[in-house]
């Protein structure tokens, strides 16, 4: 099956602990993205990766951190999450140019903060 | 920096009622417009998306992009209780020659009623 996996799909932890999710494509994408989507349901790009080079770095806070071993997997850390990470962490990739935009989304980690 | 609007929020509709639902974007150099869906606590799902002005026909949908305007609709003939879903559009710039940054709207909540 190709899509973009991601892990784990629930995560709950406390105040200053430290949190790291995965995520694999298997559909040969070049890139991949993550996006936060809040509790009003938008969705913030937060960084994205074209063949393992971070293309995209928008102004999020120093705590999260992309990790990327190849141009199939991009992992997102979070060093002492705080009350305002709790979300929906989207995981999604593509290939780059026009033709063929698409994203293709991961089923996304939820994460509280408690 | 791109601003995507999508009106209405939220919307109504019954079973076998045309829906129309709004998404303006601001930055002229825009190249890729989509329509995502994403049902409750699911991954969002590109839909249907155009690169030219026109319109776009795929079985009960249809797209319709007005650059000069600065506008694309996404229009549901036949409306079902299954496209009961959040619907949000999405618009791309290509940066740097070859990758594409897509920004989302913050999404029209649609509700078919049998």
């Amino acid at each position: 099956e190709t899509a973009v996996f991601q892990t784990p799909n629930y995560h709950v932890t406390q105040v200053g602990n430290e949190v790291s999710f995965n995520c694999k494509q298997t559909l040969g994408h070049d890139t991949m993205y993550w996006y936060k989507q809040d509790s009003k349901k938008l969705l913030k790009i937060m960084f994205s990766y074209n063949n393992k080079q971070l293309i995209v770095n928008e102004t999020v806070p120093r705590r999260f951190s992309p990790q990327s071993s190849d141009k199939a997997h991009l992992n997102l850390r979070i060093k002492s999450v705080e009350p305002e990470d709790s979300a929906v962490y989207l995981c999604a990739s593509s290939y780059p140019g026009q033709g063929d935009s698409d994203y293709t989304f991961g089923s996304g980690t939820r994460l509280l903060v408690i | 920096q791109q601003k995507v609007q999508q009106s209405p929020e939220s919307l109504i509709v019954p079973e076998g009622a045309m829906t129309s639902l709004n998404c303006t974007f601001s930055d002229s150099a825009s190249q890729y417009f989509a329509w995502y869906r994403q049902h409750s606590g699911k991954a969002p799902k590109a839909l249907m998306s155009i690169f030219s002005n026109g319109e776009k026909e795929e079985g009960r949908f249809t797209i319709h992009l007005n650059k000069a305007s600065l506008h694309f609709s996404l229009h549901i003939r036949d409306s079902q209780p299954s496209d009961s879903a959040l619907y949000l559009c999405a618009v791309s710039i290509l940066l740097s020659g070859s990758f594409n940054k897509l920004t989302f709207g913050a999404g029209t909540r649609l509700a078919v009623c049998p």
